[in-house]
């Protein structure tokens, strides 16, 4: 059964529309991260929550917004999808900072 | 964020080779787990290392945490086509983990 659940699993998105993605975890974990990966290379931190306290990391762009309404959901919205946000997001929980990470498949987003 | 190299950052080799992948850093962790990626999945964790030159072993796969805590490596025996993926570092700062850059290996059958 997944324990971690990404919504669509492709996304195509309007340079400059706003478009949601969509994550949901059946663990009953902590926390919650959003990660950008682009081809070849290592997942990039966006973000986490611990509960409902959102922690940005420092070099991520206010276009990033994320959501947690609850402890099984958390949502990244990209307010102005340019071409180099095209990635595959990927959702993780863990049930503490310091515990193994569960990964989703990831939502691969193309910007046209 | 510490600063974490991986190397290599691509390898290809052919099948039944052997391989060692590095993940070096300046800082010392109090721990230090080792992820696999398959193409199209999200991460999953191999293993986590805790003792200054602590050794565990997954089937061809051995992991060592260095003596003072700043390195590891991964070593796979006899490499399989199934072993194709991104393997990632992934170092306890304190209060969370961090991934390195990632080694991308391609088995050729």
């Amino acid at each position: 059964d997944a324990m971690v659940i990404q919504n669509p699993r492709y996304q195509v998105t309007q340079f400059g529309k706003p478009v949601t993605l969509s994550c949901s975890q059946t663990l009953n974990h902590n926390v919650m991260y959003w990660y950008q990966q682009k081809s070849s290379q290592a997942p990039k931190l966006l973000f986490h929550y611990y509960d409902k306290d959102f922690n940005n990391e420092a070099d991520t762009p206010d276009n990033f917004q994320s959501r947690r309404p609850n402890t099984s959901f958390c949502f990244l919205d990209i307010r102005s999808p340019g071409l180099g946000d095209a990635a595959m997001y990927l959702c993780a929980t863990s049930r503490d900072m310091t515990y193994e990470q569960y990964f989703g498949p990831g939502t691969r987003l193309t910007v046209t | 964020t510490q600063l974490l190299e991986q190397s290599p950052q691509f390898l290809s080799i052919q099948e039944g080779e052997n391989l060692t992948v590095y993940c070096n850093s300046s800082s010392v962790f109090s721990s230090l787990q080792w992820y696999r990626q398959e193409p199209g999945e999200g991460p999953v964790l191999l293993v986590t290392v805790v003792t200054g030159g602590e050794v565990k072993k997954l089937k061809r796969l051995t992991f060592q945490f260095g003596d003072a805590r700043k390195d590891s490596s991964l070593h796979i025996t006899a490499a399989q086509p199934g072993d194709t993926g991104l393997y990632l570092c992934a170092p306890n700062t304190g209060n969370q983990f961090y991934f390195g850059t990632g080694t991308s290996l391609t088995v050729i059958p």
